[in-house]
């Protein structure tokens, strides 16, 4: 079954530190796709990123990169010279295809990030 | 933005009451979710659709039905509501991917969230 497992449940760090966030998961599937999904303090859930399996090319937009490794089953999130409106709750999920009902998506518990000032 | 809403936003019912939440689209989108979220649990999918008519089960849909008669409406109900199912609960849309993809890579667009307590 697929499962997605974001073992950092809190993190503080300091304004302008870099800071990885990381997600690891399972699938049967050969094809899926991962996801990263912010949630600020004011509550709203906002995609970030989608990636799927067959490009394992890591990606950057600005300060934030991503990092996928099929061979550790990783898809980690670094948030570079962090600041203060980067603390959220950070997602990760993944959506396998089931055969005759679709993709089903399912999320990790989530990592709280605190960046201090 | 794309068109979600959920109603009610907020609601404070008692045990064993029923309670429906409503997510409603705008979008045409064919894939509807609902998930909730609890501390320490994060957001875990309790049922969702791909069509009309079309709905399954996620993880933890035990006390939970659903109905998607249209397919800008996806319903949720407790029949007889628990505090356990004291929660936010998201309903979510999202359409196939693009670019030729065989199978489906569902950005999700989430509504503002419904917060239910029962007392």
């Amino acid at each position: 079954a697929q499962k997605v497992t974001q073992a950092q449940t809190e993190i503080s760090v300091v304004e302008k530190e870099d800071v990885t966030l990381d997600c690891v998961y399972e699938t049967r599937d050969t094809t899926y796709y991962l996801f990263w999904y912010k949630q600020p303090p004011s509550g709203e859930l906002v995609f970030l990123i989608r990636r799927n399996s067959f490009d394992e090319q890591n990606e950057i937009s600005g300060r934030y990169s991503w990092n996928f490794q099929k061979s550790t089953s990783s898809f980690n999130f670094t948030i570079t010279a962090s600041q203060v409106v980067d603390s959220a709750v950070y997602f990760c999920a993944l959506s396998e295809r089931i055969v005759n009902r679709d993709d089903k998506i399912i999320f990790g518990k989530g990592t709280r990030l605190h960046i201090l000032p | 933005d794309a068109g979600i809403t959920q109603s009610p936003r907020h609601k404070v019912t008692e045990t064993g009451t029923p309670v429906t939440l409503r997510c409603h689209q705008t979008e045409n989108h064919r894939y509807m979710y609902w998930y909730r979220q609890d501390p320490g649990h994060g957001l875990r999918l309790i049922h969702y659709s791909y069509g009309v008519k079309d709905t399954d089960k996620g993880e933890v849909s035990d006390g939970y039905s659903v109905s998607r008669s249209k397919t800008e409406d996806f319903l949720l109900t407790l029949e007889s509501a628990t505090s356990s199912q004291t929660s936010v609960y998201f309903c979510a849309i999202s359409e196939l991917g693009t670019g030729g993809e065989v199978y489906g890579a569902n950005v999700l667009t989430f509504g503002a969230g419904s917060r239910l307590t029962v007392l």
